[in-house]
């Protein structure tokens, strides 16, 4: 079956450092890969996503790339801010024919950035 | 604002009533899905609307449980006699159906607690 391991948090960083947060995937198929954002308080937000293997997304200075070999989607940011607190989910889904649409979350990561 | 929206964004509920939450999804999306999020837990999928079809249903939508999308439009989730463990946010999400692009875009969601 279709599932999604995330790193377990919480993750506590200091402004300014780098953050890589693990993701991989056991899926049939080729399926499409995401990473949403919530914010304190708020609903989920798409923050990037990649639709085949060897894609890269990229947003607001977070970038993954889709890789199929590892079957892994780790998020990257090259330096954080406190702005980004926030909890990070990874999720995967079905783009095209078929009726099976619905996303496979990970468990969410939280992220704390002190200032 | 043309995003998702969902009413009410908190229901405060006794064991046993019945409770009903609306989503409207983006005007133009033909797809609606529900999810549910418990604490510390990813999203769960519950149902998804193409149109006004129904076309998946997960095993986590008890009999007691029923949702609608009678005009294509917006969405009801319906909670016959609440329980306890009814106790979460009920997110719903829509989407543009085609071949190329299915970003899933998230309400604020429901949040019930069942007394």
């Amino acid at each position: 079956g279709n599932s999604v391991t995330q790193m377990e948090g919480p993750v506590t960083l200091s402004e300014e450092a780098f953050l890589t947060i693990n993701c991989t995937y056991t899926a049939t198929g080729y399926p499409s890969l995401f990473w949403y954002v919530q914010y304190p308080g708020e609903g989920l937000q798409l923050l990037l996503k990649a639709t085949k293997a060897d894609d890269k997304g990229s947003n607001k200075g977070f970038e993954a790339t889709y890789r199929k070999e590892t079957t892994s989607f780790h998020l990257e940011k090259g330096s954080v801010q406190v702005s980004d607190s926030a909890v990070y989910f990874c999720a995967l889904g079905r783009m095209g024919a078929g009726n099976n649409r619905k996303l496979i979350w990970g468990l969410g990561t939280s992220l704390a950035v002190n200032p | 604002d043309t995003g998702v929206s969902q009413d009410p964004r908190h229901k405060i509920t006794k064991r046993g009533q019945n409770v009903t939450f609306r989503c409207d999804p983006i005007s133009e999306h033909n797809r609606l899905y529900w999810y549910r999020q418990t604490l510390g837990q990813g999203p769960e999928f519950l149902t998804y609307f193409q149109n006004e079809a129904q076309l998946e249903k997960s095993r986590l939508l008890s009999d007691r449980f029923s949702a609608e999308r009678p005009k294509g439009s917006f969405s009801t989730l319906e909670i016959q006699r609440t329980e306890q463990g009814d106790s979460a946010m009920y997110l719903c999400a829509s989407s543009l159906g085609d071949r190329t692009q299915e970003t899933q875009y998230f309400g604020p969601g429901t949040r019930l607690l069942v007394l």
